[in-house]
């Protein structure tokens, strides 16, 4: 059975840095792409971008880009959303999705970040 | 980029009636058209991939239709369990993939 697993509940301050994981298992992780989906309270579904597990290749949503950082450990099947600097705004449910050929077939259980001073 | 648009935002109808959602591209994408129904402090689920092909498991009662830039989600008789919101997404233009705002459907 597929499964992606994600990492728990986070608080941070503002200028915090973090990272959370999504763990995938029950299929051959490099054979198909990762991406995370922002989901900020009360409001809908945002792509922020993907991975490729087997090289680490990586396209950002213009939303995103230079702000998140996505990396992966192919040895423990896992992809890595990172912040270095959080803002409040960060505060959201971000869920890791598996890229089937025409959808995304699995989901995460979401990780929820919330940033206040 | 392209946009999604669903129409309308929320909708209230009652057990047994039909219901259709709208998404609308702004632009041309094709057949690369999926619906998800995310039911209240859930994971979004895949119904319906490149337009009108039902996800494995999901009940006949939802269905999909459309090309190019106009695309309809039904359900032909809504169930208690069908509260959730639904979202359309394109990902005709990958790397890129959009969705839309989400309905919201109340019964």
């Amino acid at each position: 059975e597929v499964n992606l697993v994600q990492s728990g509940v986070e608080v941070k301050r503002p200028g915090e840095s973090l990272r959370i994981s999504c763990k995938g298992s029950g299929y051959d992780f490099t054979r198909y792409w990762i991406s995370w989906v922002r989901q900020m309270p009360g409001k809908g579904l945002e792509w922020m971008g993907r991975i490729d597990p087997s090289d680490s290749y990586v396209n950002y949503g213009p939303s995103f880009q230079g702000h998140v950082t996505f990396s992966t450990d192919k040895s423990l099947s896992i992809v890595y959303l990172q912040w270095s600097s959080l803002r409040t705004s960060d505060t959201a449910m971000y869920f890791c999705a598996r890229e089937g050929p025409v959808a995304y077939d699995s989901w995460g259980q979401g990780t929820l970040l919330i940033v206040s001073s | 980029d392209i946009q999604m648009t669903q129409s309308p935002s929320s909708l209230s109808a009652s057990l047994g009636d039909r219901v259709t959602i709208t998404c609308q591209a702004t632009e041309d994408i094709s057949n690369y058209l999926n619906w998800y129904q995310q039911k209240p402090g859930k994971v979004p689920k895949l119904l319906i991939y490149d337009v009108s092909i039902l996800e494995t498991g999901v009940p006949s009662r939802f269905s999909g239709s459309g090309s190019g830039t106009n695309f309809t989600f039904s359900i032909s008789s809504l169930q208690t369990e069908d509260l959730a919101t639904y979202y359309c997404q394109q990902y005709y233009h990958l790397p890129m993939c959009s969705f839309g705002q989400g309905t919201t459907l109340e019964i």
